[in-house]
């Protein structure tokens, strides 16, 4: 079974470009979260979709934004890219919540950014 | 202050010791999840708990919701061990949301 799939591996873009990241998450899973981990800054929560609609979203400007579609892949969009939006973007997936459980996370191989 | 902390953040061990990295929080949870982040940036999920001990080969992790802490627990490490541990919490919100520590450098040398 495939695993989280994300595309591209890698990304080169300049300031004020838009960079488009995509995910496709574990065949039956439809949650779908995005995580940047910028140099120096750790892991950060971004965003969570499920069942296509935007569930909750971490402390990133309306710059980042994102969907998830009908078979549940999701994308995430940077616009007007800024030179620290250089990081590794990583995407998982879990089953379907239930009660107050995420469920286990599987995770991509992840997206890395680099914006000159 | 960071409202899950990891110590300590760089660890070095010769192979064959037991390793042991912590995890305290200062949040309400529901879970807690222990990620293994190779060089490349892939990351493993490792254990999720709610509560208790989880064992996974010679993996170990506990949780005390009480105290706010768990622990991730290697036995006979060994050099492919070698990796970032990530402790991450899911806040009780109702909307889920993934908090993350700073990570562990685990270095295990032969």
């Amino acid at each position: 079974e495939a695993g989280v799939t994300q595309s591209p591996t890698h990304l080169i873009k300049t300031r004020g470009q838009q960079a488009t990241l995509r995910c496709s998450p574990i065949s039956g899973h439809t949650s779908v979260y995005w995580y940047q981990q910028a140099l120096g800054l750790g892991l950060q929560f971004l965003l969570w979709y499920d069942e296509g609609e935007e569930r909750n979203r971490g402390n990133f400007p309306p710059r980042f934004s994102g969907r998830q579609f009908p078979n549940y892949s999701s994308e995430l969009n940077v616009n007007a890219l800024e030179l620290e939006d250089s990081a590794l973007y990583l995407c998982a997936s879990s089953l379907p919540r239930e009660g107050k459980n995420t469920g286990e996370l599987f995770f991509g191989e992840g997206s890395r950014l680099t914006v000159l | 202050k960071n409202e899950v902390e990891q110590s300590p953040q760089n660890l070095t061990a010769q192979e064959g010791e037991f390793i042991t990295i912590n995890c305290s929080y200062s949040v309400g949870i529901s879970a807690l999840h222990w990620l293994q982040q190779h060089p490349g940036g892939g990351i493993v999920s490792l254990f999720m708990l709610s509560s208790g001990k989880k064992k996974h080969g010679r993996l170990i992790a506990t949780i005390n919701i009480q105290e706010k802490h768990s622990s991730l627990h290697i036995t006979a490490s060994h050099p492919r061990d070698s990796a970032v541990y990530i402790c991450a919490v899911v806040i009780i919100q109702g909307a889920q949301k993934l908090v993350f520590g700073q990570g562990t450098r685990l270095t295990i040398n032969p």
